[in-house]
């Protein structure tokens, strides 16, 4: 398996710009998270989906923020607009049922300038 | 909902020398606890885990010990190599029947093995 997959591994966008951040999980699990870190939050969740549905998204910062999960083996985080605080990485992590073995994607850093 | 917590959040080692990085959590509700390795620029990598009914767990050099009582958690590693030097997270969450598990990680601990 080629595990988690994250699209693109770097982003540079100008403030105020659209920015869609993608993954693919890993074939079979049921469970998707998206995290962001930064040096002084560490790894915050941000929502997260179980079969495809949303089921916690309290840890996303604002309106500016959404996620969707069309299908199980896709899903995106889109920020709009973007601001310079917004500058992160973010990683997509995917588990099985039971939740034992969450396995995290590489990453997607974005810098908003 | 679950608060981890975890120290050192730097630690340096000679090679060769064991390395204790210790967590505690608060909410007793808590049964599984999985160890990350996060070298740079990339994402975080599990390298063992322990459930709340055993009490220590080792894979080769590392080992992670469990306090269900004072409900804390360690990662032991042995003959620490130049190569084990990356950032460490920790993670607690309680069994949440019928759907996802949300992990709760540590703020990290920087280990340094210096040659």
């Amino acid at each position: 398996d080629a595990g988690v997959i994250q699209s693109p591994r770097h982003e540079v966008t100008e403030m105020g710009q659209e920015v869609t951040l993608r993954c693919k999980p890993i074939s079979g699990h049921n469970s998707l998270f998206w995290y962001r870190q930064t040096m002084m939050r560490g790894l915050e969740l941000l929502i997260y989906f179980n079969n495809n549905v949303p089921i916690d998204d309290s840890g996303m910062p604002e309106d500016r923020f959404s996620a969707k999960m069309p299908n199980a083996s896709f899903s995106t985080l889109k920020i709009q607009p973007s601001e310079p605080r917004d500058s992160a990485v973010y990683f997509c992590a995917s588990s099985p049922s039971g939740g034992y073995g969450y396995t995290f994607g590489s990453g997607t850093r974005l810098t908003v300038v | 909902g679950e608060n981890v917590e975890q120290h050192p959040s730097t630690l340096s080692v000679q090679e060769g020398d064991s390395a204790v990085i210790k967590c505690t959590y608060s909410d007793s509700a808590s049964n599984y606890f999985p160890w990350y390795k996060q070298e740079l620029g990339k994402g975080p990598q599990l390298i063992i885990d322990i459930r709340s009914n055993v009490g220590e767990k080792k894979d080769q050099r590392i080992a992670v010990t469990l306090n269900k009582t004072a409900k804390h958690f360690s990662l032991h590693i042995t003959e620490t190599q130049p190569e084990d030097s990356a950032v460490y997270f920790c993670a607690a969450t309680p069994n949440l029947s019928g759907s996802a598990r949300q992990l709760t990680f540590g703020s990290g601990t920087q280990l340094t093995v210096l040659p």
